[in-house]
């Protein structure tokens, strides 16, 4: 079964500070996406990464996939209240045609 | 163009009543996935549909729970003789393609069960 796990499960910040999100497996995935999702709504995408070491940036987010392509970090600069949400890591899981979803970090930004 | 809708956005059950799910997808997709999430946890797959076809409910319970995407018309979710552990909020996402790299996900705002 393939899993992905993120850490820091909750995340309470003050504005300004700069934070990094991990998700982590033991497998294999050919890509991984981060989706955003706020109170209320359906997660929304922010960024695929595809291969290995690839960095990604938007905005003050940046995005890095492992070079084994089993991790990937996201790391936000000057966090701002606005950040504030749940942040999952997906993946198509190999062989399979679905896409399974990481545990979440919930983080919240103190104005 | 409209994304994914879902309704109703919220739903109350009582325990042992049916529930029913609707999601339409974006236009032109062709693929429909249901997930649900619990409060402060990640999204559960359930099951993967292309029109007519459940390709994979490997997450799906055996019991009371089924899923369809008619040709014409919304896919539906349906939860038969709900119990309090199916209160959840349950999200449908879409998709042009099958799952590839790059291939991005649409999801709708969700159905919030509430099992009384």
């Amino acid at each position: 079964t393939q899993l992905l796990e993120q850490s820091p499960q909750f995340l309470s910040i003050q504005e300004g500070e700069n934070l990094t999100v991990y998700c982590n497996s033991s497998s294999v995935f050919s890509s991984l996406q981060w989706y955003r999702q706020e109170p209320g709504e359906g997660p929304v995408l922010l960024v695929t990464v595809v291969t290995g070491g690839e960095v990604k940036k938007l905005k003050r987010l940046t995005f890095q996939f492992g070079d084994a392509r089993k991790d990937s970090s996201l790391h936000i600069t000057a966090a701002q209240p606005g950040d504030t949400g749940l942040y999952l890591c997906a993946g198509a899981a190999s062989g399979t045609y679905k896409y399974i979803f990481g545990t979440g970090t919930r983080l919240k930004v103190l104005a | 163009n409209a994304g994914v809708m879902q309704n109703p956005r919220h739903l109350v059950r009582r325990r042992g009543q049916e529930a029913r799910l609707r999601c339409s997808p974006m236009k032109g997709h062709s693929h429909v996935y249901w997930y649900r999430q619990l409060p402060e946890e990640g999204l559960k797959f359930m099951v993967y549909l292309q029109k007519e076809n459940i390709i994979d409910e490997s997450g799906m319970p055996k019991e009371r729970f089924s899923a369809e995407f008619p040709k014409e018309g919304p896919s539906i979710l349906r939860i038969q003789q709900v119990v309090r552990g199916d209160s959840a909020a349950y999200f449908c996402a879409s998709s042009p393609r099958l799952p590839a790299t790059n291939e991005k996900l649409f999801f709708g705002s969700g159905t919030q069960l509430s099992v009384l």
